[in-house]
């Protein structure tokens, strides 16, 4: 149950886009399409973002987007605005003889 | 609106044993996944277990298999962390998470409430 990649720390100006890379393997990021993005506010809990790789629930602003290609899965915030500036985790589900979830490390968006 | 509430967290020594709940309500608890995913102070999100709506079924990293056992209550719309043999890595905040009944991902969660293994 390997943690996936993301990078530290991702810095944007406002109204630019900015992306967030999360890496696996074949055998996770890969292998499954049940890649989720999750946002988290200092002191505040988890909120979904994305699910699925590409999808958004019905609350969440259009300006975040998800997408995946080989074993690295993406989330891009277009139009960046102040209060998007909070971490970020992808997780994946995985489902074998047994079920996982694993999250990435977490990255840190800062709005200049 | 859906609402999770832990409690339970505290100071504990390490070795020492502490319960968890999460009280659910604003839907059909019974429906639903379960899960908890503790953070440690400055780290990220660690996923910690989880279980079908009817416990028939249920998962656990497997840094705590053998120490944690999660479970729940449909009738009291509850769902519980018993937590063994805690250790100094255990420190973290603990949040119950509600999973979506159509795809794999946690849709709703709680705020938290954090234990601290400490002598």
């Amino acid at each position: 149950q390997s943690a996936l990649t993301q990078p530290a720390s991702v810095s944007g100006s406002p109204g630019q886009s900015i992306t967030i890379s999360c890496t696996g393997t074949s055998s996770d990021v890969g292998g499954y399409k049940y890649v989720s993005w999750y946002q988290q506010h200092p002191g505040k809990a988890p909120k979904l973002i994305i699910y699925d790789v590409d999808n958004r629930p019905s609350r969440v602003s259009n300006r975040f987007s998800g997408s995946k290609s080989g074993n690295t899965a993406s989330l891009t915030i277009s139009g960046l605005q102040a209060e998007d500036e909070a971490d970020y985790y992808c997780s994946l589900y995985t489902i074998t003889s047994t079920l996982s979830v694993v999250f990435g490390g977490g990255t840190k968006v800062t709005v200049l | 609106d859906v609402q999770l509430v832990e409690s339970g967290g505290g100071l504990v020594q390490p070795g020492g044993s502490l319960r968890l709940s999460c009280a659910a309500s604003g839907f059909i608890f019974s429906n639903y996944w379960m899960s908890w995913v503790r953070q440690a102070p400055g780290k990220g999100l660690e996923w910690v277990a989880n279980l079908k709506p009817d416990g028939s079924e249920i998962f656990y990293v497997d840094s705590v298999k053998g120490r944690f056992t999660i479970s729940r209550d449909n009738a009291e719309n509850s769902l519980y962390l018993q937590m063994n043999s805690l250790r100094a890595e255990d420190t973290a905040v603990y949040y119950c998470a509600k999973e979506n009944r159509y795809y794999y991902a946690m849709d709703a969660w709680g705020q938290g409430t954090t234990v601290t293994v400490s002598s």
